[in-house]
């Protein structure tokens, strides 16, 4: 069955700095993989996704992430973070063969930038 | 587009009711997901359709529990009767063809007291 794990329930970060938020998963073949965002009462917002191709994927807002086979990662990035960045981030994953719409997504991991 | 759209933003009931979520999702997607979010079990996939018809119930947590797409752009999720472990946030969320990409709604905040 596939995992996946964010093992910081939260990050703290100063306002211009780099923000990496973590994600490993386990799953059987290549995995789809994908970041979301959630702001306070506020539905889940795509940022982006990993299927296949290049190792490092850009998305919303300044955000990439890179996907590393080996160490079954795909942690979140942005080289200088804004306060507006504050909010709940979530990791998923999706094994190839498994039902379309079924991702299984982390804990969440939350995100403080300070001015 | 007015995205996915959710209603009622918040509801309170007192156990044993019944309550009816309803969800509008993008008009031309053909994918629809019904998600539960709490603090203790994070977010959950309850069920999901395709075309109108369920694919997936298997994360829907027992029989008071039950879901419905009479169209393309209309679905609801009831619970019969309402349970105070039922309070959540429940989110519908909507998605296109082979596109993996899920546009969520903004929740409906359920308190069962």
């Amino acid at each position: 069955a596939q995992s996946v794990a964010q093992p910081e329930d939260q990050v703290n970060v100063a306002e211009g700095n780099p923000l990496t938020v973590k994600c490993t998963y386990s799953v059987s073949g290549n995995p789809y993989l994908f970041w979301y965002v959630q702001y306070p009462n506020r539905g889940l917002q795509f940022l982006l996704k990993y299927i296949t191709g290049d190792n490092l994927v850009k998305g919303s807002y300044g955000f990439e992430a890179e996907f590393n086979k080996s160490q079954t990662s795909f942690h979140l990035k942005k080289p200088s973070a804004l306060v507006s960045d504050s909010a709940l981030y979530f990791c998923a994953v999706r094994a190839p063969g498994d039902s379309w719409g079924k991702l299984q997504f982390g804990a969440g991991t939350q995100v403080v930038v300070t001015p | 587009d007015a995205g996915v759209i959710q209603s009622p933003r918040h509801e309170v009931t007192e156990m044993g009711q019944e309550v009816t979520l309803r969800c509008k999702p993008i008009s031309g997607h053909d994918y629809l997901f019904w998600y539960r979010q709490t603090m203790m079990r994070g977010l959950e996939l309850l069920i999901y359709f395709n075309n109108n018809v369920p694919i997936d119930d298997s994360g829907m947590p027992e029989d008071r529990f039950s879901a419905k797409m009479p169209n393309a752009s209309f679905s609801t999720l009831k619970i019969q009767p309402s349970e105070p472990r039922d309070s959540a946030v429940y989110f519908c969320a909507s998605a296109s063809g082979s596109g993996e990409t899920q546009y969520f709604g903004p929740g409906t905040r359920l308190l069962v007291l």
